[in-house]
């Protein structure tokens, strides 16, 4: 089965810090997509980031940085200099078959999210 | 602006009642997808429709039924509500009917209480 691990549950840190948020992914497949979406106080789901299987390279975003490792299956958020801004809840999730239906079909499997608060 | 749609924001219902939540997206995408957020559980998978004309249960499918109308719309269906569905429900949808590659696209979000 598949499964997304979050095991962060609340960071709390003060503006200007470096923080990453961990993301550990479990899969049979050999073909997957990993994604990150943020959700500020709003309440909306702001995608981030898609990194498929085969590619291990990391991305860099202005302050958002991302380091998948298919050896340790991790899919890590890093944000550097983090902002007031930032503040939010962030879900990992990955793109996998659904359990026990034989046509291919996929669906989006979510972690349980880190909120992450950045104090002036 | 395009995108996905979904009402009510809020609704409050008391035990035993029905409700349905709309959802439409006009981006012309073949999957919908309903979630619920409760807290320290993420969003999981209630019902999803690959396609016009399919839909199929997720990982919590229990309580709910859903209709996929047309390509554009898809709605998510109490037929009698209960305090454990309380939550927040969120519509999404998807170009691709087989493979997720593309990012979901989500509504804003349904906020249900169930007393």
């Amino acid at each position: 089965a598949q499964k997304v691990t979050q095991a962060q549950t609340e960071i709390s840190v003060v503006e200007k810090e470096d923080v990453t948020l961990d993301c550990v992914y479990e899969t049979r497949d050999t073909t997957y997509y990993l994604f990150w979406y943020k959700q500020p106080p709003s309440g909306e789901l702001v995608f981030l980031i898609r990194r498929n299987s085969f590619d291990e390279q990391n991305e860099i975003s202005g302050r958002y940085s991302w380091n998948f490792q298919k050896s340790t299956s991790s899919f890590n958020f890093t944000i550097t200099a983090s902002q007031v801004v930032d503040s939010a809840v962030y879900f990992c999730a990955l793109s996998g078959p659904i359990d026990g239906f034989s046509g291919g079909y996929n669906k989006l499997i979510f972690g349980a999210g880190t909120r992450l608060a950045v104090h002036p | 602006n395009a995108g996905v749609t979904q009402t009510p924001k809020f609704q409050v219902l008391k035990t035993g009642q029905s409700m349905t939540l709309q959802c439409a997206q006009d981006m012309n995408h073949n999957s919908m997808y309903w979630y619920r957020q409760d807290p320290g559980m993420g969003l999981r998978l209630i019902y999803y429709s690959a396609s016009e004309g399919t839909t199929d249960k997720g990982e919590v499918p229990n309580g709910y039924n859903v209709s996929r109308l047309n390509k554009r719309e898809f709605s998510l269906r109490l037929e009698s509500a209960a305090p454990s569905q309380t939550s927040v429900y969120f519509c999404a949808s998807s170009e691709e009917s087989r493979v997720i590659i593309s990012p979901l696209h989500f509504g804003n979000g349904t906020r249900l209480t169930v007393t």
